[in-house]
């Protein structure tokens, strides 16, 4: 069965760090999300890409965070500089289209520290 | 007002019982409803999706939609320790392409 890959699976940084987390969707799914989730919350969209374009990064600490997918196939989230309410599970997500539901990937569990 | 609200939980129930999972939506024009199912320390899995007013039966899980009273749930019919997990509802907005998470249900089912 295809799968989103993400790295790494866990991250350790310090607070003011850079830090970025790597994603790979289903081959073919032009819609690629990324989510972070609080422990006890549920996930909460940071940015939607349809191929190479960004849809949606309303809800994108842009001063800190950015998201880039250059060729419309993977794609890179970067933190920089970390802080501690950063600690959180980062989810990337891809879909054929809209209307359809994510398939997600195993996630990157980030502690700062 | 949440965009999607479900009961936190916990929620038990013995095996083999039914488990009855609640949501509802603040959108009135959204179309598209999504349960999730996700285990400790594991992304969430999609495990239904329902589009129209009325029930969806897939095995042992049935999703029910009711658009007039902004209210989708999820039954599991001879519930297992395995369905043990947070169940997530999400919601596709209606005017825009953003998908809508509940703080999930934690589910347990007591062997």
């Amino acid at each position: 069965e295809a799968e989103v890959a993400q790295s790494p699976r866990y991250k350790i940084t310090e607070k003011s760090q850079a830090v970025a987390f790597w994603c790979d969707p289903i081959s073919g799914h032009a819609t690629l999300y990324w989510y972070r989730q609080i422990l006890g919350q549920g996930p909460e969209l940071l940015v939607q890409f349809q191929d190479e374009s960004v849809v949606d990064d309303s809800q994108l600490p842009k001063d800190r965070f950015s998201a880039e997918r250059l060729k419309g196939v993977d794609s890179t989230l970067k933190i920089q500089p970390a802080e501690l309410g950063d600690s959180a599970m980062y989810l990337c997500a891809s879909s054929l289209s809209f209307n359809y539901g994510y398939t997600f990937g195993s996630g990157t569990r980030l502690t700062v520290v | 007002q949440k965009e999607v609200e479900q009961n936190s939980g916990p929620l038990s129930v013995p095996e083999g019982a039914i488990a009855s999972l609640n949501c509802t939506y603040s959108d009135r024009g959204s179309q598209s409803f999504f349960w999730y199912r996700q285990y400790s320390g594991k992304s969430p899995e999609l495990i239904m999706f329902i589009y129209s007013n009325g029930d969806k039966e897939d095995g042992r899980f049935t999703a029910q939609l009711n658009k007039a009273s902004q209210y989708v749930s999820l039954l599991i019919r001879d519930s297992q320790p395995s369905d043990s997990a947070t169940y997530l509802c999400a919601v596709k907005s209606a005017t825009g392409n953003q998908f809508y998470f509940g703080t999930g249900t934690s589910l347990t089912v007591i062997p």
